[in-house]
């Protein structure tokens, strides 16, 4: 247990439908990091908060895509409309002055 | 722009022997920061190793060390005596002196243990 907790593991949904997912970072990390990261791929940065501002979004970040980290504790990211090419691992990490730590990430498959 | 380039897709190595893992990287920043993570599969990440850029000397973790070649911009990972466990998804990440700057990571090695 790393102390970075995301909910759910796994998630299928149908084409069009929303979603959202959740990451609990631990108290220390004032800064929460988003990524996602397709099958044999390195992990993409998203978005990341410090605290409760969002300090930086991707160009992959669409419009389709919000995130929120509304009392700086925990974080969600939602993807409205999702998109068969939405289909990946979204890891979320908290940041820590010598690197992250991850959570275990939400798997997406899009039907 | 910051790039981390990983040219071995795939490395396999017989248990309890050395393998070396390759990374490159491309930076205009003269301090910055170089890691090493390591994802098992269905597993999350964990950072295995890290070097700050203005340290001559290189990172050793135990069985894990690193030969840091800045002018080279060469950051390659050595796995001394292979154990099953180390089985993984390995990424090379550079992220700026900047602790508040996002990590950029290559696009990965998968390590292979044969017994």
């Amino acid at each position: 247990d790393t102390g970075v907790s995301q909910d759910p593991r796994h998630k299928i949904t149908k084409r069009g439908q929303n979603v959202t997912f959740r990451c609990d970072p631990i108290s220390e990390h004032n800064r929460l990091y988003w990524y996602r990261q397709t099958l044999g791929q390195g992990p993409e940065f998203l978005t990341y908060f410090q605290n409760e501002a969002q300090l930086e979004k991707s160009r992959l970040l669409s419009d389709r895509f919000s995130a929120e980290r509304p009392k700086g504790s925990f974080s969600t990211l939602e993807i409205q409309r999702t998109e068969q090419g939405d289909s990946a691992m979204y890891l979320c990490a908290g940041g820590s002055p010598w690197g992250y730590t991850f959570g275990s990430g939400t798997r997406l498959t899009v039907v | 722009a910051q790039t981390v380039t990983q040219s071995q897709p795939e490395m396999s190595v017989q248990e309890a022997e050395t393998v070396t893992l390759s990374c490159t990287y491309d930076t205009s920043e003269s301090d910055y920061y170089l890691f090493w993570y390591k994802q098992p599969p269905s597993r999350q990440m964990i950072l295995v190793i890290r070097q700050e850029a203005y340290k001559q000397q290189n990172a050793t973790e135990n069985r894990f060390s690193v030969n840091f070649q800045k002018a080279a911009k060469s950051f390659s990972l050595k796995i001394s005596d292979s154990q099953l466990g180390d089985a993984a998804m390995y990424f090379c990440a550079y992220r700026t002196s900047n602790r508040d700057d996002k990590i950029i990571f290559g696009k990965g090695t998968r390590l292979h243990i044969l017994p």
